[in-house]
């Protein structure tokens, strides 16, 4: 069983499009995060939430916007697409923040042309 | 504010080599340590933990300590394999805050 999972696995779009990234965990965990993994392997968060409600919002243009419909899953949209839009974005949950073992899903590779 | 600060790489070594990973991080209050590895082409997972001093985190073979008089979380393996190669993460965390990544050091190991 996937624990964290994500869809699509790769999305090639081009510049001014809008794009959708789902992400489902089956875990019965409370809190999840979107992720942007830049070509150095950088690790930057852009978003928390914690049962639906937004806790974390990292300085994050404001054509990303997560959605949670329930604790279960968080999907990110992303408006305008830009060439620096271009990265791996992962999904993770925890019980919890900080102290917590975070799962990690598999990552959707976003490629803007 | 919290941070973490890794040794750049990348970090190649031979297979059945010593493996030491620098890691540091400035914190408030008493963090847990992480070290969280990626697999290429894979998310991250967690490698070990460790929520107090002196505690040592242990897995596949992997060793940190949490060094409160040092700020440090080194990780260590007596005998890496070609298997190993990946990114390695150190990361912090405070309860109800959330985690600190460092940028990562990439390790290869060669046969």
């Amino acid at each position: 069983d996937t624990a964290v999972s994500q869809t699509p696995k790769y999305l090639v779009t081009q510049m001014g499009n809008d794009k959708s990234i789902k992400c489902e965990q089956n875990l019965g965990h409370d809190t999840m995060y979107w992720y942007k993994q830049d070509s150095k392997k950088f690790l930057k968060i852009m978003f928390s939430y914690n049962n639906k409600e937004l806790i974390i919002n990292e300085t994050v243009p404001n054509r990303f916007s997560p959605k949670s419909p329930d604790k279960a899953h968080l999907n990110l949209h992303i408006n305008s697409l830009e060439l620096g839009d271009s990265a791996v974005y992962f999904c993770a949950s925890s019980h919890g923040q900080g102290v917590h073992e975070q799962y990690f899903g598999p990552g959707t590779r976003l490629t803007v042309t | 504010g919290n941070s973490v600060t890794q040794m750049e790489g990348p970090v190649t070594l031979s297979e059945e080599a010593f493996l030491t990973i620098n890691c540091t991080y400035t914190a408030t209050g008493y963090p847990s340590l992480f070290w969280y590895v990626q697999y290429p082409g894979e998310g991250l997972q967690l490698l070990l933990k460790a929520t107090k001093a002196d505690d040592k985190g242990s897995n596949k073979g992997f060793e940190a300590t949490y060094r409160k008089e040092t700020t440090s979380f080194h990780l260590e393996k007596g005998s890496v394999q070609v298997s190993d190669s990946a990114v390695y993460f150190c990361a912090l965390g405070n309860r109800d805050d959330k985690i600190i990544f460092g940028k990562g050091t990439r390790l290869h190991i060669l046969p």
